[in-house]
């Protein structure tokens, strides 16, 4: 089975903190993915990667940069992180031969 | 125009029922077709994929595609307590982008 895990499951962080969100795939998937989650809005992608060194603007990319230097590993950073990006974010991974995305736990983030 | 669309629902339907969730899609080129279950506080978990016109049954779940009409649908047959999720619908354009609906939310009353 597909693992994909991430750093945290709950994080709380100060406003103006860089905070970094760290998820990693087991299965040699090429592309991964960074959504945040929030009632009423659902899942809105943030940045997505086809490839190492790769990177994609999602949908709300403002205040968010990724990093992806291993094809396992995708990073999400918070530059200065602000009360409203209190949300849970989800990493997800998918093969691009048989795009089903998998996610992984989730990690819920307050910003005080 | 969101490029997927779902009811928010709450849906209620009693055990044994069959549960309808339905979804509609903005992009007549959409290739892949995908339903999600997720349970309060967890992440989301793949439990359909539909990829062609028709019918694809899992078990109790069949997951419905009308590219036509752009739509597909999820029924839960003999629903029990533990469907209890939201439902998320999934679809990918061209590429390997997924868009997302908002999600409906299913309650089975025992």
């Amino acid at each position: 089975d597909v693992k994909v895990t991430q750093s945290s499951r709950y994080l709380v962080k100060r406003t103006g903190e860089k905070v970094f969100l760290e998820c990693v795939q087991d299965m040699d998937h090429e592309n991964m993915f960074w959504y945040r989650q929030d009632p009423g809005l659902g899942l809105r992608l943030i940045y997505f990667s086809y490839d190492v060194k790769m990177k994609e603007k999602g949908d709300i990319p403002e205040g968010y940069s990724v990093s992806r230097e291993k094809k396992e590993r995708f990073s999400l950073i918070l530059e200065s992180a602000s009360t409203n990006q209190t949300s849970m974010y989800l990493c997800a991974s998918s093969l691009t031969g048989a795009p089903k995305p998998f996610f992984g736990p989730g990690t819920r983030l307050t910003v005080l | 125009q969101k490029e997927v669309e779902q009811n928010s629902g709450p849906l209620s339907v009693p055990e044994g029922a069959i549960a309808s969730l339905n979804c509609t899609y903005s992009d007549r080129g959409s290739q892949s077709f995908f339903w999600y279950r997720q349970y309060s506080g967890k992440s989301p978990e793949l439990i359909m994929s539909i990829y062609s016109n028709g019918d694809k049954e899992d078990g109790r779940f069949t997951a419905q595609l009308n590219k036509a009409s752009q739509y597909v649908s999820l029924l839960i047959r003999d629903s029990q307590p533990s469907d209890s999720a939201t439902y998320l619908c999934a679809v990918i354009k061209t590429g390997n982008q997924f868009y997302f609906g908002t999600g409906t939310s299913l309650t089975v009353i025992p």
